[in-house]
């Protein structure tokens, strides 16, 4: 099955510092990826949808000057979260639509745990 | 609005079978997924169906009715591994996944 990685696995940072988080589909190319937020005991949230070479569209809510999204190619999209602050402490999970796919399935990455103290 | 249901929690014993609906409400509909996440780690996919009926694959299943907007998931010879939130997830007219808040499953020896 198709393989999506992120990194890095876990981070903690200090309060106003930036953060980058890089999400990676590995053994195929994904025209469309996608950032999602969780918080302890509830579902996945979605932050934004990242299309390759262009940009992208943020859910309402979400600051798209605090997490920035760049789809720079098929199989690699960033999120940077800026200025971040405890309140930011999540669990940040990617996912990969793999193009031309039978029924746009998702395949997600491993999430990255940000703790900001 | 759009709007996906599904139990908050359910309890179940080793080696028995569970149900785990799920209803929606969704703008269109072009399938729905049913995805496992354990605790502390990303979901997985388990199951989609976009015509109705029964879809089996191993010890799980899941079933979907368009015309109720209903769906379940069922797990036969639980097992302890099986312990782990259930999402339920729709796509909508434009291909956007809709999800639920995901059914905690407690299994008991």
């Amino acid at each position: 099955g198709a393989v999506v990685s992120q990194h890095p696995s876990w981070v903690i940072c200090k309060s106003g510092t930036s953060v980058k988080i890089e999400c990676r589909s590995l053994d195929f190319q994904a025209t469309t990826m996608f950032w999602y937020r969780q918080f302890p005991k509830q579902s996945l949230m979605l932050m934004a949808t990242s299309n390759e070479g262009s940009k992208a569209t943020y859910e309402q809510g979400v600051e798209k000057d605090k997490f920035l999204i760049n789809h720079a190619s098929l199989t690699l999209s960033t999120l940077t979260v800026t200025s971040a602050h405890p309140e930011d402490s999540s669990f940040y999970i990617c996912s990969a639509r793999v193009s031309g796919g039978d029924y746009n399935e998702q395949f997600f990455g491993p999430g990255t745990r940000l703790t900001v103290l | 609005g759009q709007n996906i249901d599904q139990p908050t929690e359910m309890t179940a014993t080793e080696g028995a079978i569970v149900q785990i609906n799920c209803t929606y409400q969704t703008s269109g509909f072009n399938g729905l997924f049913w995805y496992q996440q354990h605790a502390g780690e990303a979901p997985t996919f388990l199951s989609y169906n976009v015509l109705d009926g029964l879809e089996e694959k191993g010890r799980f299943s899941s079933f979907l009715s368009r015309s109720k907007g209903y769906s379940y998931l069922l797990l036969k010879e639980l097992q302890m591994k099986d312990s782990a939130s259930y999402l339920c997830a729709v796509t909508d007219s434009n291909y956007q996944l809709i999800w639920g808040a995901g059914t905690k499953l407690i299994i008991k020896p």
